[in-house]
């Protein structure tokens, strides 16, 4: 079984298209996480949700918004792509805020 | 092998050595700290845990130390093996729920 499961695992598209990124946990947690990791292995914290509420939403462009149709599912939508959005995009789940993270595989996006 | 994550981001050691991770953090409000392992083309996965009212927390062939007087996180790795081979990062949970990642320190084992 697969915890934090994202769908796609490679995402290919050209610059100022819109796309989305799922993601799925399977494992009751009530937070989930989107991160975005650059080239340099770089981890950023994008956005986090917890019983559908955000709690907290770091300074990322607003082209960025989280869509959270249940506790078990945080998708991530990006509309008008920029070449400077290539990057891997994990998402994760906890249980509470400040508990051990499960990551998804993530989705490596290329923005040509 | 040691190295400090920020400034020397790759760390190269043989086969059964110990490894020693090393991560400065930046919030003295933070009390709670994990340091998790990314293998190639995975995901970051959970090694080991500390909480501040503790210095040292041992795990399986890991340890972590924690300074909180020069905000100072080690992951000591014992007996290397080639499957530890991946980056390792330190993240700190302080104010808000938030968990802030260090930049990884790229571990390479060495047969």
């Amino acid at each position: 079984d697969t915890a934090v499961s994202q769908t796609p695992k490679y995402l290919v598209t050209q610059m100022g298209n819109d796309k989305s990124i799922k993601c799925e946990q399977n494992l009751g947690h009530d937070t989930m996480y989107w991160y975005k990791q650059d080239s340099k292995k770089f981890l950023k914290i994008m956005f986090s949700y917890n019983n559908k509420e955000l709690i907290i939403n770091e300074t990322v462009p607003n082209r960025f918004s989280p869509k959270s149709p249940d506790k078990a599912h945080l998708n991530l939508h990006i509309n008008s792509l920029e070449l400077g959005d290539s990057a891997v995009y994990f998402c994760a789940s906890s249980q509470g805020g400040r508990g051990e993270q499960y990551f998804g595989p993530g989705t490596r996006l290329t923005v040509t | 092998g040691e190295s400090v994550g920020l400034h020397l981001p790759t760390l190269s050691v043989q086969e059964g050595d110990n490894s020693i991770i090393n991560c400065a953090y930046s919030n003295s409000a933070s009390d709670y700290f994990i340091w998790y392992k990314q293998e190639s083309g995975k995901g970051p996965q959970f090694i080991i845990d500390i909480r501040s009212n503790m210095d040292k927390r041992q795990g399986q062939r890991v340890t972590v130390l924690l300074n909180k007087t020069v905000k100072h996180l080690s992951l000591q790795i014992a007996a290397t093996q080639p499957g530890d081979s991946a980056v390792y990062f330190c993240a700190e949970n302080g104010a808000g729920n938030q968990f802030y990642f260090g930049t990884g320190t790229s571990l390479t084992v060495i047969p």
